[in-house]
């Protein structure tokens, strides 16, 4: 099992050019998660889908910030336009429900 | 809704014991916990289910008060490997909301 995949590693962008993170989660796994980690407020929670659905996106920061879910191997995490605040490790986790979360290496993303 | 953990940090000898603490002001379904190592991807431990059940993993184990929304992280005989980040996530409404983390560093 190669667990869950995130492309790019590093992202290096600048302001106001459009960014997209990718995540294929385990086979299986019903469950799709994407937080964003920094320093000063830690692992947030910007959206979850289940069975390839959006739950829930109250943790996504603003209309800048979308993401998809178009089948059960694949999801996206879109920023358009790009800030400086947006500079942070974002990563994608995955599950079946009632289990630990399995988190992908995660994309460092900086925004100049 | 995030839960709170103490201490912020702790720095040990190796062969030591350690407590890490979470706390949530919500009532729980249950209370998950992940060591991160630096520039890594955080790493499930374990899981604990309402019941007040205390589960172990090699010589970390863990307790869940469910009344007072409270759980616990026990180091045994702490390990080099054993250093890193450590976080509680509570589980509301089939999300996990993590805590700030616990940094945890061992020296020989």
């Amino acid at each position: 099992d190669a667990g869950v995949i995130q492309s790019p590693r590093h992202e290096v962008t600048e302001m106001g050019q459009e960014v997209t993170l990718r995540c294929k989660p385990i086979s299986g796994h019903n469950s799709l998660f994407w937080y964003r980690q920094t320093m000063m407020r830690g692992l947030e929670l910007l959206i979850y889908f289940n069975n390839n659905v959006p739950i829930d996106d109250s943790g996504m920061p603003e209309d800048r910030f979308s993401a998809k879910m178009p089948n059960a191997s694949f999801s996206t995490l879109k920023i358009q336009p790009s800030e400086p605040r947006d500079s942070a490790v974002y990563f994608c986790a995955s599950t079946p429900e009632g289990y630990g979360y399995t988190f992908g290496s995660g994309t460092r993303l900086t925004v100049v | 809704q995030q839960p709170v953990q103490s201490p912020q940090a702790v720095i040990l000898r190796e062969g030591e014991d350690a407590v890490i603490n979470c706390s949530s002001s919500k009532a729980l379904y249950s209370v998950h916990w992940y060591r991160q190592k630096h520039g890594e991807a955080p790493v499930f431990l374990m899981i604990l289910l309402k019941g007040g059940e205390q589960k172990g993993h090699d010589k970390i184990s863990a307790s869940f008060n469910e009344k007072k929304q409270q759980s616990s992280l026990y180091l045994t005989a702490s390990q080099l490997s054993y250093s890193g980040t450590y976080f509680c996530g509570t589980e509301i409404w089939d999300k996990i909301i993590f805590g700030k983390g616990t940094r945890l560093h061992i020296l020989p």
